[in-house]
């Protein structure tokens, strides 16, 4: 109950398209919901993140798509770029503030000219 | 801001050798967490602290492996004695709110 699944585990796109990547929920106390970017050698950084309340948040070329009833919620990068290559994990945590986060499993994009 | 320091950055040991990580926290920042991160599991949470005091050790896996918080600015994750299975990227992370800022890691290798 506590797993955030997430798909694809790879994704190759053109430039200029769109990346969508998938993660999905079982614990419904989950109310903060954020993705994170890590390049080869980095650690993770917060990209964008979204609360239950909202069914999408846009941020740039960065949007959060969010299913409450499905327990589910995705990423959607338009117009791709070579710059977004990079490893994507979705994530979720319980309460306000810091807290555990869980990661999804994490999606490996590549985008290519 | 210098952001979360950590070391070394990488670390080459033998099995059965003890290794200490060490890790410096944006300042301010009232949260610590210890990752572990491979290819097999992904992104692991080991521990996390607040306010100096370990919240969470749920996600250490065995009693080889320890964390403390001496103080705000300071924390260490120590694997006594080191098995090459340890061989991983070590990430620490801190927070004031929602979002944990990450440190470079620290890549072990367990010969």
């Amino acid at each position: 109950q506590q797993q955030v699944k997430q798909s694809p585990q790879s994704l190759i796109v053109q430039k200029g398209g769109i990346s969508i990547i998938n993660c999905a929920y079982e614990n419904t106390a989950f109310d903060y919901f954020p993705w994170y970017q890590q390049f080869p050698g980095k650690g993770p950084a917060l990209l964008i993140a979204i609360r239950p309340d909202v069914s999408e948040k846009k941020e740039g070329r960065f949007t959060i798509s969010f299913n409450k009833s499905a327990k589910q919620f995705s990423l959607h990068i338009m117009d791709s770029q070579p710059g977004d290559s990079a490893t994507y994990f979705c994530a979720a945590s319980l309460g306000s503030s810091a807290s555990k986060i869980i990661f999804g499993s994490g999606t490996r994009l590549s985008i290519r000219p | 801001d210098a952001g979360v320091i950590q070391s070394p950055r990488h670390e080459v040991t033998e099995m059965g050798q003890e290794v200490t990580l060490r890790c410096k926290p944006i300042s301010g920042h009232d949260y610590l967490f210890w990752y572990r991160q491979t290819m097999m599991r992904g992104l692991e949470l080991l521990i996390y602290f607040n306010n100096n005091v370990p919240i969470d050790d749920s996600g250490m896996p065995e009693d080889r492996f320890s964390a403390k918080m001496p103080n705000a600015s300071f924390s260490t994750l120590k694997i006594q004695p080191s098995e090459p299975r340890d061989s991983a990227v070590y990430f620490c992370a801190s927070s004031r709110t929602d979002e944990q800022y990450f440190g470079p890691g620290t890549r072990l290798t367990v010969t």
